[in-house]
């Protein structure tokens, strides 16, 4: 079974803090992703990794930055946390970016900003 | 571009049927269908191909319409473990999988 972890379930940061949300894929895959959930709003993407260092922004890129530096480990991080990033924040991987290729999700990090 | 899905949300009884639509302005490659239960991580169900069958997991299936770009997911006889969002990704010609904003669905006994 492939399993993706993420660092946290729960997290609680205060504004302009540097948060860093961490997850980690144990099934080889080429790609890991990072969405945010909010109610009303579905999954939208913050960033992609298709290869280790390589990236590319999603949907709603800004305040957010990624690093991958080992095909495995797929960091988010909040350089300077603000209230409207409180979100529930999942992690994803998948074998490679066909049509048919599955996501497999983490249990998600639901992270606080105050 | 977002896929949209209707309805919003739904309320059953169990043994009830439900169907819950998807729906893009694009041209689709393939559509994946997940559920997610409260406090859980999202979890395939299933994965419809252009010019694929339609598809069955346990009493749920999925139909492609390709001409609409539409995929409907309906689920029989409801059961309780039935109850979560379901939520529909689509794959165009970039081949990124693309989220609608879910389907809340409740089965009561």
């Amino acid at each position: 079974d492939v399993k993706v972890t993420q660092s946290s379930r729960y997290l609680v940061k205060r504004t302009g803090e540097k948060v860093f949300l961490e997850c980690v894929q144990d099934m080889d895959h080429e790609n890991m992703f990072w969405y945010r959930q909010d109610p009303g709003l579905g999954l939208r993407l913050i960033y992609f990794s298709y290869d280790v260092k390589m990236k590319e922004k999603g949907d709603i890129p800004e305040g957010y930055s990624v690093s991958r530096e080992k095909k495995e480990r797929f960091s988010l991080i909040l350089e300077s946390a603000s209230t409207n990033q409180t979100s529930m924040y999942l992690c994803a991987s998948s074998p490679l970016l066909r049509a048919t290729d599955t996501q497999y999700f983490g249990p998600g990090t639901r992270l606080t900003v105050l | 571009q977002q896929p949209v899905q209707s309805p919003q949300a739904v309320i059953l009884r169990e043994g009830e049927d439900a169907v819950i639509n998807c729906s893009s302005s694009k041209a689709l490659y393939s559509v994946h269908w997940y559920r997610q239960k409260h406090g859980e991580a999202p979890v395939f169900l299933m994965i419809l191909l252009k010019g694929g069958e339609q598809m069955r997991h346990e009493k749920i299936s999925a139909s492609f319409n390709e001409k609409k770009q539409q995929s409907s997911l309906y689920l029989t006889a409801s059961q309780l473990s039935y109850s979560g969002t379901y939520f529909c990704g689509t794959v165009g010609s970039n081949y990124k999988l693309t989220f609608g904003k879910g389907t809340l669905l409740t089965v009561n006994p």
